[in-house]
C-alpha cells in the first residue's frame, strides 16, 4: 500500500536553513503536501506542490520534488524559534496518507 | 469561533468502557475524517466519510465505529476501550472537488485508557 517516510527529528541553529526530507511510494498522487503541527494544536497545511512541478517557492519555504526518486523536501530559510513544530509530509488525492512527522527543534 | 471543533478535549477512561468522541464543523464541507496520532507513527486514518450516507474504513478501523449524523457532525466510538487506544485523536474536514485536497483539522482529543 501507500507509504510515506520521513525522519523523526531535526535540530538546527537559529538563522540556519532547515531541510526536511520525505520519501513516498504512490506515484499517482496529484499533489504532495507539507503540514505543520504546533504544540497542542491540529495540523495546518503549510504548502503543497503539484506533481508535475519540481520546485515551488513561497517566501522562506522551498519545496523540491524529485518524481523519479519519489523524494520530497521542505527547506525553511533563516529558521526562527517560531518554526519549532512537527512537520508532516503527505500525499494523496481524495485520501491523504501522512508520514510520521519530523520534529524540528531550534538551537540558539 | 473554530471551524472544526472536537469534544471532549481530554478524556481519561477505564478499560472496557464505551467512549464517544464528537466532531462538528461549520465549514460546510462534505468530507470528514478521523485520525489517531501516536508518537513516531504519524497520523493514521481510522474512518472517513465523503457525505452523510457514505462511511469508509481507513487503515486502522478495528475497535472503532463512526456515525455521520449530519453533514456537520461525525462521531467516533470506541465500543470497549483498551489501553492501546490511548492516543491523540483528530477530526478533519475537506471540501469535495477542490484542488488541492486541503484538510482542516480540529484541535484534537487526548484519550487515555487505563
Amino acid at each position: 500500500g501507500e507509504d510515506v517516510e520521513q525522519s523523526l527529528f531535526l535540530s538546527v541553529r537559529e538563522g540556519d536553513s532547515s531541510v526536511i526530507n520525505c520519501t513516498y511510494t504512490d506515484s499517482s498522487s496529484t499533489y504532495l503536501y507539507w503540514y505543520k503541527q504546533e504544540p497542542g494544536a491540529g495540523l495546518q497545511l503549510l504548502t503543497y506542490i503539484f506533481s508535475n512541478m519540481d520546485m515551488k517557492q513561497d517566501q522562506r519555504l522551498t519545496v523540491l520534488l524529485n518524481k523519479k526518486d519519489k523524494h520530497l523536501s521542505l527547506r525553511i530559510a533563516d529558521t526562527q524559534t517560531g518554526d519549532s513544530a512537527i512537520y508532516f509530509c503527505a500525499e494523496g488525492t481524495s485520501k491523504i496518507i501522512f508520514g510520521s512527522g519530523t520534529r524540528l527543534s531550534i538551537r540558539p | 469561533d473554530a471551524d472544526v471543533t472536537q469534544t471532549p478535549r481530554n478524556r481519561i477512561t477505564k478499560t472496557g468502557k464505551r467512549i464517544m468522541l464528537e466532531c462538528s464543523q461549520t465549514k460546510g464541507h462534505d468530507r470528514m475524517y478521523w485520525y489517531r496520532q501516536d508518537p513516531g507513527l504519524g497520523l493514521r486514518l481510522i474512518y472517513y466519510s465523503f457525505d452523510v450516507k457514505d462511511i469508509n474504513k481507513g487503515e486502522i478501523s478495528d475497535g472503532y465505529s463512526v456515525s455521520r449524523q449530519a453533514q456537520a457532525k461525525f462521531s467516533l466510538s470506541l465500543e470497549s476501550a483498551i489501553p492501546n487506544q490511548t492516543a491523540l485523536y483528530f477530526c478533519a474536514t475537506s471540501d469535495l472537488g477542490t484542488n488541492p485536497n486541503e484538510q482542516f483539522f480540529g484541535p484534537g482529543t487526548r484519550l487515555t485508557v487505563l
